[in-house]
């Protein structure tokens, strides 16, 4: 299995734009998980879904961001407009689950987001 | 809530030093209890797991984590810590009956001098 597939890998945006950012989860994974990572506030769960719902949403910082997977496979993380606050990494995350079970959680590459 | 404090954001060793890196959790109930590892420029990898049994788990690359249920901790262990483990270590737990929603720690950065 190749993992968890970020794209891309690395965005640069002016202020004001719109980012995308993409997940595609492992198979068979039915839990997706988006995470941002900066050096002030560490790792912060943004939102996640079980079976392409959302579960979770109150890590989303403000209405500027929105998360959708429409199926298994994809999801994507957006931020309109962008801000220079909002430059980090964001990681997407799947994960199994099994009897109710909670497993641990694959982490895929990350996009390093800069908002000049 | 869920909270978890991870106690020292920088350590410095050498190598052949052991190494103890601390975790603690408010929650109680059960819960599932994680060691995620950075290492530079990577993304996070799972390093160990405790989901229930023998309280002493043991993880790759010969970390090992204890799971203190009085004290609500679960610190990482390593005997004798080598160059390649600089990284940034991650506790992280799971309250079972909250979903599947996982708190991370804040991270503890290792640097460990050849």
């Amino acid at each position: 299995d190749a993992g968890v597939i970020q794209s891309p890998r690395h965005e640069v945006t002016e202020m004001g734009q719109e980012v995308t950012l993409r997940c595609k989860p492992i198979s068979g994974h039915d839990y997706l998980f988006w995470y941002r990572q900066t050096m002030m506030r560490g790792l912060e769960l943004l939102i996640y879904f079980n079976n392409n719902v959302p579960i979770d949403d109150s890590g989303m910082p403000e209405d500027r961001f929105s998360a959708k997977m429409p199926n298994a496979s994809f999801s994507t993380l957006k931020i309109q407009p962008s801000e220079p606050r909002d430059s980090a990494v964001y990681f997407c995350a799947s994960s199994p689950s099994g009897g109710g079970i909670s497993y641990e959680q694959y982490f895929g590459p990350g996009t390093r987001l800069t908002v000049t | 809530a869920q909270s978890v404090s991870q106690h020292n954001h920088h350590v410095i060793l050498s190598e052949a030093a052991s190494l103890e890196l601390g975790c603690n959790y408010s929650y109680g109930g059960t819960v599932n209890l994680f060691w995620y590892v950075q290492y530079p420029g990577q993304h996070l990898q799972l390093l160990l797991k405790y989901f229930s049994g023998d309280p002493l788990v043991k993880g790759i690359k010969g970390f090992e984590a204890e799971f203190i249920k009085s004290k609500f901790s679960f610190n990482l262990r390593k005997p004798s810590v080598q160059w390649s483990d600089t990284a940034e270590y991650f506790c992280a737990v799971n309250a079972r009956s909250g979903g599947f929603k996982t708190i991370f720690g804040a991270g503890t950065r290792l640097f460990v001098k050849a």
